[in-house]
């Protein structure tokens, strides 16, 4: 089983659409989780951040860190062709600075 | 503030050729650490630097791959040598390491083709 895990895609939304994207991750112990954005061509940019169970939002994301079920998820509300791109998904385990990335998930808005 | 920064930004060498990447950090960081990214494998973990050590090379591949932290600002990764299935994105990315806060910012990368 791989540590942190995600579908690759490519997961299709219409413009003005909920963008709904799925992390789990294999470390119990897990603190910290993070959204990146990558553009092809590009590097990650991080978009949100989260410690805590429950939601966070920042404008249009909203992350939601669930450890019991192991599961982070970010929600993109009005998709815009803008938001295509991959989004890596990150875990830093206990006891380490270091994070370990999901493979991403590439999200295409349909204008 | 600068981001990270990194150069070459594009390197094409031969395969046996001798490659060093460079990265620069955000002022007041002091974590360092190099990925490497392919359509294959991902974005891997190399090696990861705090405060000038090395903490954690478990990713790097082999024996060709070195990297060093001269001071707390700067640092190297070097290929030696090159072959060209190193064919890849590197990137290196800087944090604050603390307790309060941890969030790694990535440099533009470095893509290099090895022939």
């Amino acid at each position: 089983q791989k540590e942190v895990e995600q579908n690759s895609g490519p997961l299709s939304v219409p413009e003005g659409a909920i963008a709904s994207l799925n992390c789990t991750y294999s470390d119990r112990g897990s603190q910290s989780f993070f959204w990146y954005r990558q553009y092809s061509g590009k590097s990650p940019e991080l978009i949100m951040f989260i410690y805590s169970n429950g939601d966070k939002e920042d404008g249009r994301f909203t992350a939601q860190l669930n450890k019991a079920s192991q599961y982070v998820s970010l929600l993109i509300r009005d998709s815009q062709p803008s938001d295509s791109a991959t989004y890596l998904c990150a875990v830093k385990p206990s006891g380490t600075y270091k994070y370990i990335f999901g493979t991403g998930t590439r999200l295409k808005v349909l204008a | 503030d600068a981001g990270v920064i990194q150069s070459p930004r594009h390197e094409v060498t031969e395969m046996g050729q001798e490659v060093t990447l460079r990265c620069k950090l955000i002022s007041g960081h002091n974590s360092l650490f190099w990925y490497r990214q392919t359509m294959m494998r991902g974005l891997e973990l190399l090696i990861y630097f705090n405060n000038n050590v090395p903490i954690d090379d478990s990713g790097m591949p082999e024996d060709r791959f070195s990297a060093k932290m001269p001071n707390a600002s700067f640092s190297t990764l070097k290929i030696q040598p090159s072959e060209p299935r190193d064919s890849a994105v590197y990137f290196c990315a800087s944090s604050q390491a603390s307790p309060a806060t941890d969030t790694q910012y990535f440099g533009p990368g470095t893509r290099l083709t090895v022939l």
